[in-house]
């Protein structure tokens, strides 16, 4: 398995391009969830998904869009990149196992929007 | 608004001391997870604990989880520079399925 994996790893986006990051998982989770880290913030919940067809807003949604159409992909769209949203992004997946829900990361996208 | 405090943000000590970060909201959570995080890589779960006052052990590590469940703690004994990295708690929205992560403590052992 190869777990989340995330592309692009890197990217530079000019101020108000636009923007697709890739979410896969091949575990067959039902959860999915997006997530930008910035220094001394840890990490903060954009959107997630619990399952295909089903997202809502986490705590940062403004200037993203999600859908989530299968239940292995979940891309996070930039309508119109602003440096604002110049920070590390993660996605994760997770099950429910018994009200535990374990949470598995992917490597991350580095993104800087000059 | 950032409901998850943790403490220390940073911390430097020397190999073979012990240490404790903390992790402390005023709400209530479903469950409670500590990662570790390594420079350019995403986190990774160490445990999650879900049952107020609950204590697990993973080696040298020691996580309990408050009898509110509103707070958790992590303890190192002998740190080595392995321990070395970002420490993150992670809480569990009662009711949700969003997790509030916590401020995260940088820690560092010298050998």
């Amino acid at each position: 398995n190869a777990g989340v994996t995330q592309t692009p790893k890197f990217q530079v986006l000019k101020t108000g391009q636009s923007m697709t990051l890739q979410c896969a998982q091949d575990m067959n989770h039902e959860y999915m969830s997006w997530y930008r880290q910035d220094p001394g913030m840890g990490l903060r919940l954009i959107h997630y998904s619990v399952g295909a067809g089903i997202t809502d807003q986490g705590e940062v949604p403004n200037g993203y869009n999600v859908s989530r159409s299968t239940t292995e992909d979940f891309p996070l769209r930039l309508l119109s990149a602003a440096p604002s949203q110049t920070s590390v992004y993660f996605c994760a997946s997770s099950y429910s196992n018994r009200g535990r829900n374990e949470q598995f990361f992917g490597p991350g996208t580095r993104l800087t929007v000059l | 608004t950032q409901l998850l405090e943790q403490s220390p943000q940073f911390l430097s000590i020397q190999e073979g001391e012990n240490l404790t970060v903390y992790c402390n909201s005023s709400s209530v959570f479903s469950s409670l997870q500590w990662y570790r995080q390594e420079p350019g890589e995403g986190p990774v779960l160490l445990v999650t604990v879900v049952t107020g006052g609950e204590v697990k052990k993973l080696k040298r590590l020691t996580f309990q989880f408050g009898d509110a469940r509103k707070d958790s703690s992590l303890h190192i004994t002998a740190a080595q520079p392995g321990d070395t990295g970002l420490y993150l708690c992670a809480g569990l929205m009662r009711g949700t399925y969003k997790y509030i992560f916590g401020t995260g403590t940088r820690l560092k052992v010298l050998a």
